[in-house]
Order: structure tokens, then sequence, then C-alpha cells
């Protein structure tokens, strides 16, 4: 079965310096992978999503990710951080391995904290 | 305007007490699921729906219940046997299950 890994629960970044949110995943073949913000008491919003097209994938609000077959990883980035972009942050994975782990796996999220 | 609504935003109850937590959704999925939320922790899965009249456990089915009986339904029942059932419940949407899902507002449940 796939798995997902944020690295650091807790992200500090300055108002103006790059964000840069941390995605490992496991799986046999490359699996679709998504991100999510949410802010405090809301539901969850789709950032950006890869489907096997573009390995670089642009997203909402500046975001966009990298998909990195090699090192199994879809790293979240934003050139310079906004006060509006202090969220809760997470990552999916969906298995195409055909053996009914097709569903949406999320990582345990990272909390991102812009300091002003 | 095509989502997910959940209903109500926030809801009281006290312990013992069964509760249902409605979710409708106007976006033709035949996929839908329910997630608690817990401060500082990910989602966690109840139940999934995959089309209607069919639902399968998540990792945390015990104390909760479901049914699946119009594509666009999916209502989750927090029984007495749910031993600490106080939490954020969001309820979600999708075409196929690996596909995005889309979210709904989520439910504030608080148990006294």
């Amino acid at each position: 079965a796939q798995s997902v890994t944020q690295l650091g629960s807790h992200v500090s970044v300055s108002e103006g310096a790059l964000v840069l949110l941390r995605c490992n995943y496991s799986s046999s073949v490359p699996p679709y992978l998504f991100w999510y913000v949410q802010y405090p008491n809301q539901g969850l919003q789709l950032l950006l999503k890869y489907t096997s097209a573009a390995t670089l994938v642009k997203g909402i609000n500046g975001f966009e990710a990298e998909f990195k077959k090699s090192e199994t990883s879809f790293h979240l980035t934003k050139p310079s951080a906004h006060m509006s972009d202090a969220a809760e942050y997470f990552c999916a994975v969906s298995d195409l391995t055909g053996f009914g782990n097709e569903k949406l796996t999320f990582g345990t999220g990272t909390r991102l904290t812009i300091i002003p | 305007d095509g989502g997910i609504t959940q209903s109500p935003k926030y809801l009281f109850r006290k312990e013992g007490q069964n509760v249902t937590l409605s979710c409708e959704q106007n976006l033709n999925h035949d996929a839908m699921y329910w997630y608690r939320q817990d401060p500082g922790q990910g989602l966690r899965l109840i139940y999934y729906s995959q089309i209607v009249n069919d639902f399968q456990k998540g990792d945390i089915a015990e104390g909760y219940s479901v049914s699946r009986e119009k594509k666009e339904s999916f209502p989750l029942t927090v029984t007495s046997a749910q031993k600490n059932p106080t939490a954020f419940y969001l309820c979600a949407s999708s075409s196929n299950l690996e596909d995005e899902q889309y979210f709904g507002p989520g439910t504030r449940l608080t148990v006294t």
C-alpha cells in the first residue's frame, strides 16, 4: 500500500521568503499526487495535482510542486511567502497499482507560520 | 453553484445520544467520504462509498454508521458507542477513488 510522509509538522518562514514544504511518497508505480490547504475551521481546498503529465505543476495562490520520480518526492514551493499563506498543508497520494488502494492517503500535515 | 454542503457548522450533544451529520453534494460524484480531524492531527478516514447502496469501513469506523441511499447524500451517524466523539468532521466527494477529493466546510461536534 502507498504511504506519504510530510517532513516537518511545523514550518516557519519570514514574509517574502521562500516556502518549501516537503512530501515523499512510497509507491511501486508513479501515483497521482495532490497538495491541499486548510485554513482554521474550514475544509480542505485543492492547491494542485500531478496526474502524470508535466512534472512541474502550478497551482493556485502562486504555489507549485515538482514530481521527482528518482527521489519519490513532490515538494511544494512558493517563491515569496505572504501572510495569507499561513495555514495547514496536506500532501496526498493515490496508489495506481490496481489493488484496490486507489483512494487518497493523506499525510499528517504541515502547519505553515509566516513571520512578519 | 456546485459543491458540498455540511450542516450544521456547529453541533452540541449530550453524552449517550446518537447524532447524525449531514453531507450533500451536487457535483454528480460517485464516491463520498467521511473523515475525522482532531487538533494537531491529520485526517482519519471513517467510511467511504464508491457507489449508491454500497460503503466500506475506513480506518476508524467503530462507533459510526453511514448510509448511501442517494448519490448526492452520505449522512454520518455518531453513535453513543463512539468513546471520544468530540472532533471536526469533514465530508468529501470525488468522481473516482483516485481523483481529487472536494471537501465540505466541516461540522464541529462537541459532546459533553
